[in-house]
């Protein structure tokens, strides 16, 4: 099945401790991004990936780095995380720029 | 001012009523322009998308944009139980632009009440 899993898919921590948020797809696609959701704001973008090592800021990336050292695998770090990156983050791919994007399920971060 | 406005609802309507969902943007360069819907606790998956002005029709979704008044809209047909969820708007220059971003509205929470 066609698909972009995330994980974990909620994650409770605490300010200052570094944590990853893993990234996969299995359609073969070259871009992928990270967006955050949050109440009032709708979805806006972190990082994007255009392809393997590259990768570029979005409209809100402090605070927050990426790699993309697979074209599979599109995992978003917090070096140190605050209380707002309390959020809810997507994961999405497309095939190419001009195509739909496919999002993940989700992962729900609070931290305290 | 948001590049994107969309009313958060919620809308409750009964089944079978026309469902209009309606956003507003500012920026005259988007071109393409999405519908995406929610359930809860998972992503967003894509329904409808057009290019520049028109109608798009898929069943019972009717995909509406204006861009003379920077407005598009879409209409739910026949709503059922199973079309309760958040429909986000969400549009582009160039389906993404340059970094491959979409530009979203809040969403609006839908219930369709049996």
């Amino acid at each position: 099945e066609a698909q972009v899993t995330q994980n974990p898919r909620y994650l409770i921590t605490v300010t200052g401790k570094k944590l990853t948020v893993t990234c996969s797809q299995n359609m073969n696609h070259e871009y992928m991004s990270w967006y955050r959701q949050d109440p009032g704001l709708g979805l806006r973008q972190i990082y994007y990936s255009m392809n393997v090592e590259v990768t570029d800021k979005g409209d809100v990336p402090e605070g927050y780095k990426v790699s993309r050292k697979e074209k599979r695998n599109f995992p978003l770090i917090l070096e140190s995380p605050s209380p707002n990156q309390t959020s809810l983050y997507f994961c999405a791919s497309s095939i190419k720029r001009t195509s739909e994007q496919f999002f993940g399920p989700g992962t729900r971060l609070t931290v305290l | 001012q948001k590049e994107v406005e969309q009313d958060p609802g919620p809308l409750s309507v009964p089944e079978g009523a026309i469902v209009s969902l309606n956003c507003t943007y500012s920026n005259s360069a988007f071109q393409y322009f999405m519908w995406y819907r929610q359930y809860s606790r998972k992503g967003p998956e894509l329904l409808m998308y057009t290019y520049s002005s028109g109608n798009k029709e898929d069943g019972r979704f009717t995909a509406q944009v204006d861009k003379s008044s920077k407005y598009i809209s879409l209409f739910i047909r026949d709503s059922q139980p199973s079309d309760s969820a958040t429909y986000l708007c969400a549009m582009s220059d160039l389906y993404g632009g340059a970094t491959n971003k979409l530009i979203f509205g809040t969403g609006t929470l839908l219930a369709v009440q049996p």
